[in-house]
């Protein structure tokens, strides 16, 4: 069963238009959540944990357990967003559990 | 300087050869990641280690092998590539003391003709 679910594979947006992506989960503890950002020709990193609530690069996520999501934001979508937007489910002491990624691209 | 490495970068090989793909951490970690990633850009685990002498086969099967002799040192086997094998493969290593993060490798891309 899908642990981490992305529903879109592609997001198109322009710049400067708010951005959204989408991540629900499926996990009956206390979930910790990660979104990891995969830029052109660079390695895939870590954007942000939900337990440092943070806010990275102007993105950010809140972790809705009523809902089981941890949607990924940004008010002003600047082009080099462009990437690929993982984002992962740690169950436990276990491992990390991804989802099959949001290609999101920002358009002039 | 702490990080992450993976060699080689790319390889292109013909069917039936044996390969390695090594991945080496200097950041003292016990967990360590195999991921293949496809051309639709999906991250498949295929293998994952808790430490030295601990190997597990991920979610996906995989035909292929790993060992874990040293903590620093992961590297995946295969014994007889084949097409199928072709594509993208990450290996990482998993900061559990501290933050939680999984630090990624660049990626070693395989091509099997």
């Amino acid at each position: 069963a899908q642990r981490v679910t992305q529903p879109e594979k592609l997001l198109s947006v322009f710049k400067g238009a708010p951005v959204e992506l989408k991540c629900n989960y499926s996990y009956s503890g206390s979930p910790e959540l990660f979104w990891y950002v995969q830029y052109s020709r660079q390695r895939l990193q870590l954007l942000l944990r939900h337990i440092s609530r943070e806010s990275i690069k102007g993105f950010t996520a809140d972790l809705n357990k009523g809902e089981t999501s941890f949607h990924l934001k940004k008010p002003f979508a600047q082009e080099e967003d462009s990437a690929m937007y993982y984002c992962a489910l740690k169950e436990g002491f276990q491992k990390l559990v991804f989802g099959t990624g949001t290609r999101l691209l920002v358009s002039p | 300087e702490a990080d992450i490495y993976q060699t080689p970068r790319y390889l292109v090989i013909g069917t039936g050869k044996k390969i390695t793909l090594e991945c080496s951490q200097t950041m003292g970690h016990d967990k360590m990641y195999w991921y293949q990633q496809d051309p639709g850009m999906e991250l498949h685990l295929i293998h994952y280690s808790y430490g030295v002498n601990s190997t597990e086969k991920g979610d996906l099967s995989s035909e292929s092998t790993v060992s874990r002799i040293r903590t620093e040192h992961f590297p995946l086997t295969l014994e007889s590539a084949r097409p199928s094998h072709t594509s993208q493969y990450l290996c990482a290593s998993h900061d559990t003391k501290n933050t939680g993060e999984l630090f990624f490798g660049e990626g070693s891309r395989l091509t099997v003709l």
